[in-house]
């Protein structure tokens, strides 16, 4: 692992189900982020936390819900997701907002 | 916001031949531009990167060129070898957020 651990790396859940989606960064980072990838579509960026306080939420639905208790650890907690949540979900963190990403290895979900 | 285009979307390369994928951006008060490479079930790793002050960077077999004028930069991969191959993302900082561009699947065949 490279510094930022995300578990788990699979989870299939359905539509009714609570999950959470957990990361956790060594590296002393500033901000953590979560983004959703799905085949043939840009990253999207969900949310952003820099010194513990979110700083974005892009228009992300309420059934996702994130955490940040403290700088090194982020989740993402998960309710009445849909089929086309399914996707790669990656956690990533940087020193600051301005500075290139450390990324998880990322959960691939998957909701029946 | 910033819209980042990246081409092409697939590309495959013999062997010892050189890779160039291209990204061009639409805020011109973006400033810096990271590369990621994904390979096939891994996390997205930071290969190089450029700020706007300079117009061209290189580490070993990569390289980065950056035209503000223009507005597009682009990643130069020479000598190319099978681990090269993975999907490459570019990316731009408007602001206090990144944009990524679509992906570009590099193949190098041996």
């Amino acid at each position: 692992e490279t510094g930022v651990t995300q578990t788990p790396r699979h989870l299939v859940m359905g539509m009714t189900n609570k999950k959470s989606l957990k990361c956790e960064q060594h590296l002393g980072h500033n901000a953590m982020y979560w983004y959703k990838q799905s085949a043939k579509k840009p990253l999207e960026l969900m949310f952003v936390y820099n010194f513990k306080e979110q700083t974005e939420n892009n228009s992300v639905p309420s059934r996702f819900s994130p955490e940040c208790p403290n700088s090194s650890h982020l989740f993402l907690h998960l309710h009445t997701l849909q089929p086309e949540d399914s996707a790669l979900y990656l956690c990533a963190s940087s020193q600051d907002l301005f500075d290139g990403y450390t990324f998880g290895s990322g959960t691939r979900l998957t909701v029946v | 916001g910033e819209n980042v285009e990246q081409h092409p979307s697939t590309l495959s390369v013999q062997e010892g031949d050189s890779a160039v994928i291209k990204c061009t951006y639409s805020d011109s008060a973006s400033n810096y531009f990271p590369w990621y490479k994904q390979e096939l079930g891994k996390r997205p790793q930071l290969i190089i990167d450029i700020r706007s002050n300079v117009g061209e960077k290189k580490d070993q077999r990569i390289a980065v060129t950056l035209n503000k004028t223009a507005k597009h930069f682009s990643l130069h991969i020479t000598e190319t070898q099978p681990e090269d191959s993975a999907v490459y993302f570019c990316a731009a900082l408007s602001g206090n957020q990144f944009y990524f561009g679509t992906g570009t699947s590099l193949t190098v065949i041996p």
